[in-house]
């Protein structure tokens, strides 16, 4: 894409490992949100983290965001079956404009 | 809160024929987006409404496509005539805060359209 990438496409691990998914960007931005979509239904916001913030923790989330490199990442930690998802970055400047996801797998 | 309600869910049309996608998005949510999800893809956004105020359209493919959002709440993305290509799941959403650069989006489920 010309806008930015997430990697890795797809991600399958262990239950109880962590999932580190990465997002790139190519403009600046105002704030970067992560969102997560099980299949067959719509987005759910899961942080935003504004573009004078560098790290923000919810729960089992970490996000990073590094303004000079364009990019973010997104840890989820002791991951669990129902994290099986697809998670996808969207960085914000006049509009949202998303990734094209990771597919996280979360084997049992 | 109710959240963002779209209809119908699913849509199975021929090419050249009509379809209309209808969204409810969440009371007191004064904007309001369109999207369209390609299988593997990320969210694009076709539109984004201010109230009844289309601001931002620019990736609305006008010859065939048309929004409205009468009286600032509910809104009717429309598509004809169908292609093939518009095969996708069309994605609704609203936000508290006007624009999206401070507030999280809240999405419908989608109407899965398949153009055959």
């Amino acid at each position: 894409s010309q806008q930015g990438e997430e990697d890795p496409q797809a991600l399958s691990i262990q239950e109880g490992e962590n999932a580190t998914m990465n997002c790139s960007y190519k403009t600046s931005i105002n704030n970067l949100q992560w969102y997560r979509q099980n299949s067959g239904r719509g987005l759910v916001h899961l942080i935003l983290i504004r573009s004078n913030e560098r790290e923000k923790h919810s729960g089992r989330l970490r996000v990073t965001l590094d303004t000079s490199k364009k990019s973010s990442s997104l840890l989820i930690t002791a991951s669990r079956a129902a994290d099986t998802a697809s998670y996808f970055c969207g960085w914000s400047s006049y509009k949202l404009i998303f990734g094209s996801g990771t597919r996280l797998l979360v084997r049992p | 809160e109710a959240g963002v309600v779209q209809s119908p869910r699913y849509k199975i049309i021929e090419k050249k024929q009509p379809v209309a996608f209808w969204c409810n998005p969440i009371s007191g949510h004064n904007t309001l987006y369109w999207y369209r999800q390609n299988l593997g893809q990320g969210p694009e956004l076709l539109i984004r409404y201010e109230n009844e105020e289309a601001v931002d359209d620019s990736q609305l493919p006008k010859d065939r496509f048309s929004a409205e959002r009468l009286k600032g709440v509910d809104s009717t993305l429309k598509i004809q005539p169908a292609e093939l290509g518009d095969s996708a799941v069309y994605l609704c959403a609203s936000s508290v805060i006007q624009g999206p650069s401070n507030s999280p989006l809240h999405f419908g489920n989608g109407t899965r359209l398949t153009v055959t």
